[in-house]
């Protein structure tokens, strides 16, 4: 079955400064890929999403990520944070013709001032 | 339009009694999922509906977890009775069609956190 590894729990940043988000995952048969957005006492909210075509996608606030095959990764990064991008991010994955997606455990990032 | 509903909101029970949470899906979605999410651990799946049919409940621990969606609409999730390892947050979520394994976007609802003292 599929899995998801998150590498990072915590990623403390400044405001404006660039970050990533690291996301691996392994499985034997060809996936799509998701990236959602927890914020405090919300529930999750799809950020973005890779199914097929090109391997960068990118979400409307100015987030995007990179589908790597061959690494089998797909890390989420941001040119420049906002203080309003402190949230809890879940990288997920889910097979061709599976039902069960699986997540991360999370990373939680926080933007200070 | 109207997100996925859930109650209540929070719940803090002993353990060995009974809980029920309550789900309404977004209009018109025809899957409905379970997730429960212990801190510091992503969402795990509990049971996946397809309208009012069961579709995967394989982690479901159906001992003391069981859950229902008889009018294809909305859902309850009941545990009884409860263990202090069943404090978690509980997410639900719709989709609109049968398309999770084709990378079918689901939309949660606010969750509801369950405390077992």
């Amino acid at each position: 079955a599929q899995s998801v590894t998150q590498l990072d729990s915590q990623v403390p940043v400044f405001e404006e400064a660039p970050v990533e988000l690291r996301c691996n995952y392994s499985s034997s048969v060809s996936v799509y890929l998701f990236w959602y957005v927890q914020y405090p006492n919300q529930g999750l909210q799809l950020l973005l999403k890779y199914l097929s075509g090109s391997t960068l996608v990118e979400s409307i606030n100015g987030f995007e990520a990179e589908f790597n095959k061959s690494q089998t990764s797909f890390h989420l990064r941001k040119p420049s944070v906002h203080i309003s991008d402190t949230a809890e991010y879940f990288c997920a994955v889910i097979e061709n013709n599976n039902n069960d997606m699986r997540f991360g455990a999370g990373t939680r990032l926080t933007v200070k001032p | 339009e109207a997100g996925v509903a859930q109650s209540p909101r929070y719940k803090i029970i002993e353990k060995r009694q009974s809980v029920a949470f309550w789900c309404n899906p977004i209009s018109g979605h025809a899957t409905l999922y379970w997730y429960q999410q212990i801190l510091g651990q992503g969402p795990k799946l509990l049971i996946q509906f397809q309208n009012n049919g069961v579709v995967d409940d394989s982690q479901l621990p159906k001992d003391r977890f069981s859950a229902e969606r008889l009018k294809g609409v909305d859902s309850t999730l009941k545990i009884q009775p409860a263990k202090l390892e069943d404090s978690a947050v509980y997410l639900c979520a719709s989709s609109l069609g049968f398309l999770a394994g084709q990378g079918e976007t689901q939309y949660f609802g606010p969750g509801t956190r369950l405390l077992v003292l």
